[in-house]
């Protein structure tokens, strides 16, 4: 299965940017980038994914790197509510594998 | 928007007694995957159907069994449990796409079955 590593915590300021690094130099062609984040007791939920380019959306931005061996969700304006575990995720088939994620920390 | 459901959200039962648990997917979606989050753990994944079909296989225990219904809905059993069952058990599921199941799909989590075995 491809691996992702990721910090196992951050702490960031309330309205300040947060940047989550996930390296996966064992990514391959095919392979989709997913960020995810889990609320405690609560189901993982969707955040962003890409292949190549990057994106963004209502909630986040991802940058990816041009060999595709690291990418970095980007939290415009962290807010209490973003705490959470941010799970970062190869797509390798159908399922998905987690790994430790970061735990996410907002200071108000 | 309708999410995943999951039935029931807490279950206690005690060692060697069975379980079922219950995953209704969003309309239309196709796809569902079981997910087993012990305390502490990641999730990890079980077993996935695609038009009622099984597609994809983890660890899950020969003890566990699922089935994906003609209404799309999916039964994870549990018999003979034991003391390191107790997990919360994630359901998701995804859509059309293309004919199937593909890396992009986007998952959407049901919120969670907890189980504790007594």
């Amino acid at each position: 299965d491809a691996k992702t590593t990721q910090p196992n915590s951050m702490e960031s300021n309330e309205e300040e940017p947060v940047h989550l690094p996930c390296n996966h130099s064992t990514i391959s062609g095919t392979d989709y980038i997913h960020w995810y984040r889990q609320l405690p007791s609560q189901g993982p939920e969707y955040v962003i994914h890409g292949l190549t380019s990057n994106v963004n959306n209502r909630m986040a931005s991802l940058a990816i790197a041009e060999d595709r061996k690291s990418s970095t969700l980007i939290l415009h304006r962290a807010t209490l509510r973003d705490a959470a575990v941010y799970y970062c995720i190869l797509a390798y088939g159908q399922n998905f594998v987690f790994g430790p994620g970061t735990r996410l920390s907002v200071l108000p | 928007a309708a999410g995943v459901i999951q039935s029931p959200r807490h279950l206690i039962k005690e060692k060697r007694e069975t379980a079922t648990l219950k995953c209704y997917p969003i309309p239309r979606h196709d796809t569902v995957y079981w997910y087993q989050q012990g305390p502490g753990q990641d999730p990890q994944f079980l077993i996935s159907f695609y038009e009622k079909m099984q597609s994809d296989k983890g660890s899950i225990p020969d003890r566990f069994s699922a089935q994906q219904f003609s209404d799309y809905h999916s039964e994870l059993n549990m018999s003979s449990l034991e003391l390191g069952d107790s997990a919360l058990y994630f359901c998701a599921s995804t859509g059309f796409l293309q004919g199937g199941p593909t890396s992009t799909d986007t998952q959407y989590f049901g919120p969670g079955t907890r189980l504790t075995v007594l």
